[in-house]
């Protein structure tokens, strides 16, 4: 089984300035990890993901994270936020199954 | 992109009916449907995973004669809600995948209040 922790539940960030989100997760089987954003009553939205290769790995809207296996990390960054960026962000992980674990949530707020 | 829709968005009852939740692939096949359960403020819990044509695999601690999912072909699965009490209200969220990628992919959600 995986797990996630998302280790920070709420982000304030003013506008323009970079903001981090860290996600860190368990498991005993190579996995999948994943960053999803969700807006008010809202469904999710893939923001990007990691399966295997290159350990940066860019998403949209101007995110990438970094995979890194000895700390067992895939920790969410943008360099310069905008107030459009205010959502919840999820962290999540999968094994082979495809069944996702989520993480608790990290609301971003981006204030002017 | 593939699309997922779900309908209805929202939908309010009285305590003791059924609700059905509909989850469409739009653009794909999904061979695998799963369902979501999100209170508010709070994360996504996998309540069950459904595969066209077979039976749904519900997570621990679902109640799977409470909870009734069916997934009768390669664009749609439903579940149902039945008897529903207060305690069932949340906000229900489906996503699919296809036979090929790690992906899935989430519709918009259905927002059920039992009152």
């Amino acid at each position: 089984a995986q797990s996630v922790t998302q280790l920070d539940s709420q982000v304030p960030v003013f506008e323009e300035a970079p903001v981090e989100l860290r996600c860190n997760y368990s498991s005993s089987v190579s996995v999948y990890l994943f960053w999803y954003v969700q807006y008010p009553n809202q469904g999710l939205q893939l923001l990007l993901k990691y399966l295997s290769g290159s350990t940066l790995v860019k998403g949209i809207n101007g995110f990438e994270a970094e995979f890194n296996k000895s700390q067992t990390s895939f920790h969410l960054r943008k360099p310069s936020v905008h107030i459009s960026d205010t959502a919840e962000y999820f962290c999540a992980v999968s094994g082979h199954d495809y069944k996702l674990s989520f993480g608790a949530g990290t609301t971003v707020t981006v204030r002017a | 992109g593939a699309v997922v829709s779900q309908h209805p968005s929202r939908v309010i009852c009285k305590s003791g009916t059924s609700v059905k939740i509909e989850c469409r692939s739009l653009d794909f096949q999904a061979t695998t449907m799963f369902w979501y359960r999100q209170f508010p403020k709070q994360s996504l819990m996998l309540m069950a995973t459904s595969n066209e044509g077979s039976k749904a695999t519900y997570e621990q601690g679902v109640e799977k004669d409470k909870f009734l999912i069916n997934h009768a072909s390669l664009t749609l699965s439903t579940l149902t809600v039945t008897s529903a009490h207060p305690e069932d209200s949340s906000f229900y969220i489906c996503s699919a995948r296809g036979s090929e990628g790690n992906e899935q992919f989430f519709g918009p959600g259905t927002r059920l209040t039992v009152l």
